[in-house]
């Protein structure tokens, strides 16, 4: 059936590090990939999107390519700062309708200064 | 613009009890979709709903049950309540031609006793 599978957690970096949090899914077709972020306390926040091969998503400095042969969406950013620190979830839609997402369990993020 | 918003914000209820969670969608969506998600995992789809009916059911037993207003707020009912079902329920809502892209609530924090 359909699965994502995020690298586990947590993930400690200092600031300025790089950052990788690697994602790869099991899916009929290829169905649009998503990164969500969520904050302590708070819901979540969609971060990027793809909704076709090859494209790259990006926003506040983090990118995800969609790369269909190895049906991966790993999330990159460059230089990472302690307000990155939060929990990242890798999903996509269950079917070509769009309907349900399907999450990864979360990979938690804290970054010190 | 108001954004997705949820009520209550926490809640605790005995094993065996009735609850139902409120949903007011973001301004112009008229999709909405429920989300379960248990401690350090990420979100189960629970089902979603349009022009006031169910459009499509995760892997959820009856006991879960919803509904959609005219104004296409949403309500979650769960009957019977276990221990299990303690967790964050999060609603997203969306549009019905972009469903890819759903906007999420804060969550309400159930906790049965």
């Amino acid at each position: 059936g359909d699965s994502v599978t995020q690298m586990e957690g947590p993930v400690t970096l200092s600031e300025e590090a790089f950052l990788t949090i690697n994602c790869t899914y099991t899916a009929t077709g290829y169905p649009s990939l998503f990164w969500y972020v969520q904050y302590p306390g708070e819901g979540l926040q969609l971060l990027l999107k793809a909704t076709k091969a090859d494209d790259k998503g990006s926003n506040k400095g983090f990118e995800a390519t969609y790369r269909k042969e190895t049906t991966s969406f790993h999330l990159e950013k460059g230089s990472v700062q302690v307000s990155d620190s939060a929990v990242y979830f890798c999903a996509h839609l269950a079917n070509q309708a769009g309907t349900a997402l399907i999450f990864g369990k979360g990979t938690t993020l804290s970054v010190s200064s | 613009d108001a954004g997705v918003t949820q009520s209550p914000t926490h809640l605790i209820k005995t094993r065996g009890q009735q609850v139902t969670l409120r949903c007011s969608p973001k301004s112009g969506h008229d999709t909405v979709s429920w989300y379960q998600q248990a401690l350090g995992q990420g979100p189960q789809f629970i089902f979603q709903y349009y022009e006031e009916e169910e459009r499509q059911r995760g892997n959820f037993p009856d006991r879960f049950s919803g509904h959609q207003f005219p104004n296409y707020s949403s309500e979650l009912n769960v009957n019977a309540l276990l221990l299990g079902d303690s967790a964050l329920y999060l609603c997203a809502s969306s549009l019905i031609g972009t469903t890819y892209e759903q906007y999420f609530g804060p969550g309400t924090r159930l906790t049965v006793t």
